[in-house]
């Protein structure tokens, strides 16, 4: 089984700044790594598959890099909808499916 | 893009057992890969298992592989959950979602997902 792990598991930014959250695995993914946002009460929504590309209607202020075992989801000019918790995912290798455990974007 | 939509919440007895359904609608059903993830109460998500319905064996994991039963019925274009023996710690939201490519692979990212099923266990 492929570990993701996630850092930092909180993250306190002001509205307008950036944050950069890191996901890690335990074997190398390739660059088959996806990013979901999720808020309180509804359903993940994907963000970033193939470590960097934009899902439909995601806009340019969410970025993706990396590949192997090291990534990151870049949040450039944080609105107040971006308040949420983010997981990555990792589709290389199965079962299981794995996520990470989540950072929490948080209003500072 | 198609919409899943999940049965409503279950209140469930222990060892007791809940089924969820999970609906397709836009027709994109029979080579797409479907996995089902629950989420504990401010927990993050575990993958449970997945099931493509134009493969008859669906896949699970090790964790559930006693108690879960995956099922698919192309007619309504609906996938099911059935997680048996069930105990407190069953108590999380369960979702459905769908792998992006019609290929018959797991190997690709989620991109629809249904709105959460709740499913309380108490005794």
């Amino acid at each position: 089984e492929i570990v993701m792990t996630q850092s930092p598991v909180t993250l306190s930014v002001s509205p307008g700044e950036g944050a950069t959250l890191s996901c890690r695995a335990s074997q190398s993914v390739g660059r088959s790594l996806a990013w979901y946002q999720q808020k309180p009460g509804q359903a993940p929504r994907l963000l970033i598959y193939g470590a960097s590309t934009r899902a439909t209607g995601i806009p340019a202020r969410f970025s993706g890099s990396g590949s192997g075992t090291e990534f990151t989801l870049t949040l450039s000019s944080l609105q107040s909808e971006d308040f949420a918790v983010y997981y990555c995912h990792q589709y290389f290798s199965w079962p299981p499916l794995t996520f990470g455990g989540g950072t929490k974007v948080e209003i500072k | 893009q198609d919409q899943m939509v999940q049965s409503g919440t279950a209140v469930m007895r222990t060892g007791s057992s809940v089924k969820v359904s999970c609906k397709v609608s836009g027709g994109s059903f029979w080579n797409y890969a479907f996995s089902w993830m629950r989420q504990a109460p401010g927990q993050g998500l575990e993958w449970m298992g997945g099931i493509i319905p134009s493969i008859p064996t669906p896949k699970y994991s090790q964790k559930f592989q006693d108690r879960l039963t995956l099922s698919a019925d192309e007619s309504t274009s609906t996938t099911y959950l059935e997680l048996s023996s069930l105990r407190s710690d069953d108590t999380a939201v369960y979702f459905c979602a769908r792998g992006s490519e019609d290929s018959g692979s797991y190997l690709h990212p989620l991109d629809s997902w249904g709105q959460g099923t709740l499913v309380i266990v108490s005794s």
